[in-house]
């Protein structure tokens, strides 16, 4: 069973405090790491999907980083705005690709809110 | 382009009973997910379809089952309905193939009572 963990579990910041948080997933038979930010009231809305170890993406204010060899994937937020306030989960399919590559196993997530 | 959308987005249903919900894709993605998400658990993977056949199945009874039409859209079944099925069910769908990212609905909310 693949065990995908988050830390923190909720975290509070001032709007302009940058943050991070950390995603770990076993090192051992990976495949791709996946990002979503889930705001309340709204459907999951994917971030990034990376499969490369060193990887590194961005999409505006929200970054992300790899490191498959020791199993863990950081999220950095710059400059937090209140919009910025959500659940942020990370996913690693179960298995190999053919009969997983939807077999998602997420993470508890991370809860941001962004104080104005 | 319209999203992933299911329906309904509410519902109650009384223990015993059966419940289906449906979700149409984005158009042009062939594989449909199925996802619970129980009150204070993180989301659990439950069936995929794919060119209208089940490709896998999470850690759930056989009382939970599904299908997928010609259209790519997907129906969720769960008979004998019991108050621990009370969750937000979500559907996700995706292109065929790859590692690329899911694109989710909103999802139906159930209350068994």
């Amino acid at each position: 069973i693949l065990n995908v963990e988050q830390s923190p579990q909720s975290l509070h910041v001032q709007e302009g405090d940058s943050t991070n948080f950390t995603c770990s997933f076993p090192s051992s038979n990976f495949y791709a790491l996946h990002w979503y930010r889930w705001e309340t009231a709204k459907s999951p809305e994917a971030l990034f999907v990376m499969t490369l170890n060193g990887d590194e993406k961005k999409k505006g204010r929200i970054s992300a980083t790899l490191n498959t060899k020791e199993g863990y994937s950081y999220l950095y937020i710059k400059g937090s705005q209140p919009e910025d306030s959500a659940t942020y989960l990370c996913a690693a399919p179960s298995g190999a690709g053919g009969t997983s590559y939807g077999k998602l196993t997420f993470g508890q997530g991370t809860i941001l809110t962004v104080h104005p | 382009e319209a999203g992933v959308t299911q329906s309904p987005t509410h519902l109650i249903k009384t223990r015993g009973q059966q419940v289906t919900l449906r979700c149409s894709p984005i158009s042009g993605h062939t594989s449909v997910y199925w996802y619970q998400q129980a009150l204070g658990l993180g989301l659990q993977f439950l069936l995929w379809y794919d060119e209208g056949e089940e490709r896998n199945r999470g850690n759930f009874p056989p009382r939970f089952s599904g299908r997928q039409f010609p259209n790519y859209s997907s129906e969720l079944n769960v008979n004998a309905l019991e108050l621990e099925d009370s969750a937000l069910y979500l559907c996700a769908s995706r292109p065929t193939g790859g590692w690329t990212e899911a694109f989710f609905g909103q999802g139906t909310r159930l209350t068994v009572v």
